[in-house]
């Protein structure tokens, strides 16, 4: 069964309005979580790095206040799209990685995804 | 740096037969685990299997199997005897050990359409 959890799966949303997506390990804590984006026929592109009491690490490129992320407990992550834009829908995922117990060696394990479309 | 190249983007079968999907990979780390993940039209990336980078046995699952070549860097996935619920996108990634919190390199993905 599934062990990441993403709400919402879809969401329509008007633009200049901010989109909260929630990301949740199941079963298992994750001082970690990680946000992706992927573009419709392309590979996963890499966001953000959730830390579970301190700030996010972002990638290149990412904007840190346009998408904004909470890392709220050790089973819960979010990612606010502030202010949307049509040029942010996207499908957005998050992972969790799980087992392992040494840096490197954990599976990550997705979440069912969030299609954002800004109108 | 790491990369990790699917060369092929998309392959078409008929049922039943067998489609091997070419994964390359580069990195300067010693030790390392791979991925592939399955990622159907729903859009779940569905994990399949981790293979660490002191381990070259060849692994089979069903009709899964997975040639791993440290020698040219590759890391293969045949699936056999091909069914249309195998039509999905497939992405092999790259785990350096010792990369800080567990960062995964993708490669591009082969999207594979199995015709009945």
């Amino acid at each position: 069964g599934a062990v990441v959890s993403q709400h919402p799966s879809r969401v329509i949303c008007k633009s200049g309005t901010s989109v909260k997506i929630e990301c949740r390990s199941l079963d298992f804590q994750a001082t970690t979580m990680f946000w992706y984006r992927q573009f419709p026929k392309k590979s996963l592109m890499l966001m953000a790095t959730s830390n579970e009491g301190s700030k996010a690490t972002y990638e290149q490129g990412v904007e840190k206040d346009k998408f904004l992320i909470n890392h709220a407990s050790l089973t819960l992550s979010t990612l606010t799209v502030t202010s949307a834009h049509p040029e942010d829908s996207s499908f957005y995922i998050c992972s969790a990685p799980k087992g392992g117990g040494r840096a490197g060696t954990d599976t990550q394990y997705f979440g069912p995804g969030t299609r954002l479309t800004v109108l | 740096a790491q990369k990790v190249t699917q060369a092929q983007t998309e392959i078409s079968v008929v049922e039943k037969e067998d489609v091997t999907l070419d994964c390359v990979y580069e990195t300067r780390d010693t030790t390392y685990y791979l991925f592939w993940y399955k990622q159907p039209p729903s859009g779940e990336l569905v994990f399949l299997i981790r293979r660490n980078s002191f381990d070259e046995q060849n692994e089979i699952s069903g009709r899964y199997s997975w040639n791993f070549q440290k020698s040219t860097s590759s890391f293969n996935f045949t699936i056999t005897a091909s069914q249309v619920v195998d039509s999905a996108v497939y992405f092999c990634a790259l785990l350096p050990v010792k990369a800080a919190g567990n960062k995964l390199t993708f490669g591009g993905g082969t999207r594979v359409l199995v015709k009945p």
